[in-house]
């Protein structure tokens, strides 16, 4: 399967930003994800980007897009205790039937 | 309220006793799958639905099986469970040409 490639912790700060990177291999990946994960629940879709984006702005998170470095990350303005959360970053292929995620990035926030 | 449903949601078994775990959706989506989560390798397709009767291998489909015989149900089968399936599994459903994967709430599944 394609590497998606992920740190696997990071901390921060309440009220710091947060940024979290992920590098992919396939360079026909359609959609790029970030998923979160709370404590025992399943994932839940944050933000997309498409393939021929660069970025992706939804109110505190922007997502960035460098397609020649095959690099992802997930900005989080003013972080709060309510991100603590486990971060995939995930691609899909034009088929929309296989997804690849990476290992998560477990963000803590300190108050 | 849109969602996908997984039972049970722990299960500790013995080497050898199939099981099967049970998923279901009710937002008519054509398309299914079985992920495992395991710590430091993230979420690993197993298999996956794109309707009724298609079934396809993900990246780690050994030692599973699958039936989609309705389109709101997508059944995981452990024939022969074993140790190195202890594991954390999520069912997802989308719709055909969408990005968007819902996750149901995922098995704990400990094989002994």
């Amino acid at each position: 399967g394609e590497d998606v490639e992920q740190s696997l912790f990071l901390s921060v700060r309440e009220g710091d930003s947060s940024v979290i990177n992920c590098t992919y291999t396939d360079s026909s990946s359609t959609y790029l994800y970030w998923y979160k994960q709370e404590p025992g629940a399943g994932l839940q879709l944050l933000t997309y980007i498409f393939s021929n984006m660069d970025m992706k702005q939804d109110q505190r998170l922007t997502v960035l897009l460098n397609k020649k470095d095959k690099h992802l990350s997930l900005r989080i303005a003013d972080t709060q205790t309510g991100d603590s959360a486990i971060y995939f970053c995930a691609e899909s292929l034009y088929n929309f039937n296989k997804f690849y995620f990476g290992s998560g990035t477990k963000l803590n926030v300190k108050p | 309220e849109a969602q996908v449903t997984q039972n049970p949601r722990y299960l500790i078994t013995v080497t050898g006793k199939k099981l099967t775990v049970t998923c279901s959706q009710n937002m008519n989506h054509e398309y299914m799958s079985w992920y495992r989560q395991d710590p430091g390798l993230g979420l690993r397709q197993i298999y996956y639905s794109m309707n009724v009767e298609v079934t396809d291998k993900g990246d780690v489909p050994e030692g599973y099986k699958v039936s989609r015989k309705e389109k709101r149900n997508f059944p995981l089968i452990l024939e022969s469970p074993s140790p190195n399936q202890t594991s954390l599994y999520f069912c997802a459903s989308w719709d055909s040409g969408s990005y968007e994967q819902y996750f149901g709430p995922g098995t704990r599944l400990t094989v002994t």
